[in-house]
């Protein structure tokens, strides 16, 4: 079945790094724009980027840019995002999502929790 | 930017109907995703392009839209359909979430 499993994450420093991964399953990975979104604790959904299926195409939410870097490994079936300069802000749920947006998310990961504290 | 509106929460007694709203500017050009979120799991999508409903989403779910709103209803309302639900646009190549809704059923 199609499946998205997300891992990466953990607790950081402000300042500090750290790159989340999403392997997908269950589908032809590469035929897909994928997408990152995050929730804060008792937030709502915030989107932060996509991608294109090739990955020629990637868009960021203002909040992030110059920050994180979305990247995928088709041959892989993985998405990624890697998260430098972090913020007490930053820290949320962190979810992987097959779609853009425009093509709705219709399948969504379990989660994977980040925690920026000193 | 683009926003999309909706109310905090929405009560509805069991085996009624329940309508949640989302306000946008002239969301009536846009297509509109809904998901449904219970605490601690991940969002499903249960509406999608304004009124089509994914596969094993019951029909108790329908969706509509008129020039600056979209509509989520849900009838016979069940215990199990207590949850967040959150509107979700394109707009200018960027994602766009209202601030979600939560549905209590009494």
């Amino acid at each position: 079945q199609v499946q998205l499993v997300e891992s990466g994450g953990g607790l950081v420093k402000p300042g500090g790094f750290l790159r989340l991964s999403c392997a997908a399953s269950g589908f032809n990975f590469s035929d897909y724009y994928m997408t990152w979104i995050r929730q804060a604790p008792g937030k709502w959904l915030e989107w932060i980027s996509y991608i294109s299926s090739s990955g020629s195409k990637i868009y960021y939410t203002d909040s992030v840019k110059g920050r994180f870097t979305i990247s995928r490994d088709n041959a892989k079936n993985s998405l990624y995002l890697q998260m430098n300069s972090l913020r007490a802000e930053d820290t949320a749920v962190y979810y992987c999502a097959r779609g853009s947006g425009l093509i709705p998310f219709d399948c969504w990961g379990q989660g994977t929790l980040v925690t920026v504290s000193s | 930017s683009y926003e999309l509106t909706q109310p905090l929460s929405v009560s509805v007694a069991l085996g009624q109907t329940a309508r949640i709203t989302c306000g946008g500017s002239y969301i009536g050009s846009k297509n509109v995703h809904w998901y449904q979120q219970k605490p601690g799991q991940a969002p499903v999508l249960v509406i999608y392009r304004d009124s089509s409903r994914p596969s094993g989403i019951p029909e108790r779910f329908s969706g509509s839209k008129s020039v600056n709103t979209a509509n989520l209803t849900i009838r016979r309302a069940q215990a199990g359909d207590e949850a967040d639900y959150y509107c979700q646009v394109w707009d200018s190549s960027t994602v766009i979430f209202g601030g979600g809704t939560k549905l209590t059923v009494l």
